[in-house]
């Protein structure tokens, strides 16, 4: 099965500054990456999310960036507010029968933005 | 639109006791997914349904573990008899038909077995 594994697993910024999380997977057959923040006593949220067929995605201030090739995909946060401090997940996922799709995620990354 | 609703959200048990949490997905989403929790590390699949059918259940530990989905709408999971090591978060999560990759997922049911 998929093995997806995330690094580094925490991470302390100064507000402003960038934050970067990145991830490896092991199996070609993923095509969809997402990434879950998770605040605490709260199920996982998607805030990104990026398919193979592209290689980079932005959203305001996070973007995502997938290498197929080395299998690497990773998370970028600029001007961090102290609203980012939470555990986020990456993830990726694979078509298994019909249309049903298996989600396998990585060991989380707790980030912790310092006023 | 409401949301995933789980329940309980809390349950202490002791070992070689039984437990159930419940799952009511989004309205329409045919595919259910329960997740386990242990602190400190990424959800880990258990088992999924797609409406009342078993998608993917290779992670569930059977002898203990069961789940059931009933008419492809709320779900149930139970662990009997609990160990230890079972403490942790279960989540339940729910995606649409399209299918468009997006996890919607509960507050989820804290068990700690003592």
């Amino acid at each position: 099965g998929e093995n997806v594994e995330q690094h580094p697993s925490t991470l302390s910024v100064q507000e402003g500054d960038s934050a970067v999380i990145k991830c490896t997977y092991s199996d070609s057959a993923s095509n969809y990456f997402p990434w879950y923040k998770q605040e605490l006593g709260k199920g996982p949220q998607l805030i990104i999310d990026i398919r193979s067929n592209v290689g980079e995605k932005k959203d305001q201030r996070i973007a995502v960036t997938l290498n197929k090739t080395a299998k690497h995909f990773s998370l970028h946060i600029t001007e961090t507010q102290p609203e980012d401090s939470a555990v986020y997940f990456c993830a990726a996922s694979m078509i298994l029968s019909g249309s049903a799709r298996q989600l396998t995620f990585g060991s989380g990354t707790q980030l912790t933005v310092l006023p | 639109e409401a949301g995933v609703a789980q329940s309980p959200r809390y349950k202490i048990i002791e070992k070689r006791q039984s437990v159930a949490f419940w799952c009511n997905p989004i309205s329409g989403h045919a595919t259910l997914y329960w997740y386990q929790q242990i602190l400190g590390q990424g959800p880990k699949l258990l088992i999924q349904f797609q409406n009342n059918g078993v998608v993917d259940d290779s992670q569930l530990p059977k002898d203990r573990f069961s789940a059931e989905r009933l008419k492809g709408v709320d779900s149930t999971l139970k662990i009997q008899p609990a160990k230890l090591e079972d403490s942790a978060v279960y989540l339940c999560a729910s995606s649409s038909r399209q299918n468009t990759g997006e996890l919607f997922f509960g507050e989820g049911s804290r068990l700690t077995v003592l």
